[in-house]
């Protein structure tokens, strides 16, 4: 069993609206990153957050965005939905000083834009 | 071309067979980590290698820093083996973790 939960499992929006993704880390996971999982494809990096500030960013546009709060969770929020949005979305974990060897994965949002 | 690279993409196996999957890096590192990820999404942690090879149960990781190369053999397949198999490689970005790098994965299935 995961330590960090992700909601919802899955969801379907419409081109052009809004998602907010969110994701419950360990109790002292102070770093979280969000990954974008298109069908057939390895998960890619979108940001990461520390200490409820980003840390990282990869090659996405700004309508991705994120908040990570003082309880362990965090937010992955897409403004202007795309058709090319359709993914899988992952966050994982990890508590300070232990890197990749304390990296907690969630289950995953599949997310549907039609 | 990808940073990190797998191979085979896909792999069909009966079930008691070896298995063999492969990554390929480009980029220095420290580690490597071996993932497995079933149909539904969840992504489980197999091993963190950095030298030599790991074992866990009939799942076995190698890795040869030099050569920018790591293997993950699954012995005596079951069909209960069938996922994704992705090999993901640090990149720094600054504060308390890296992100990773993720190859595309290798999907495996194991027939009875």
């Amino acid at each position: 069993e995961t330590g960090v939960t992700q909601s919802p499992t899955h969801l379907i929006k419409t081109r052009g609206q809004q998602v907010t993704l969110r994701c419950s880390s360990q109790s002292g996971h102070n770093t979280v990153s969000w990954y974008q999982q298109a069908l057939g494809q390895g998960p890619q990096f979108i940001f990461q957050y520390y200490r409820e500030e980003e840390n990282g960013r990869g090659n996405f546009p700004p309508r991705f965005s994120g908040l990570q709060f003082p309880n362990y969770s965090s937010e992955l929020n897409v403004n202007a939905l795309e058709l090319d949005d359709s993914a899988l979305y992952l966050c994982a974990s990890s508590a300070p000083g232990q890197g990749l060897y304390g990296y907690t994965f969630g289950s995953g949002t599949r997310l549907t834009v039609v | 071309k990808n940073e990190v690279e797998q191979s085979p993409q896909n792999l069909t196996a009966q079930e008691g067979e070896f298995i063999t999957i492969n990554c390929s890096y480009s980029v220095g590192i420290s580690a490597l980590h071996w993932l497995q990820q079933h149909p539904g999404g969840g992504i489980v942690s197999l091993f963190m290698l950095s030298s030599g090879k790991k074992k866990h149960g009939r799942l076995i990781a190698t890795i040869n820093i030099q050569e920018k190369h790591s293997s993950l053999h699954i012995t005596a397949s079951h069909p209960r083996d069938s996922a994704v198999y992705i090999c993901a490689v640090p990149r720094g970005y600054g504060g308390a973790t890296n992100k990773l790098i993720f190859g595309t994965g290798t999907l495996l299935a194991v027939q009875p």
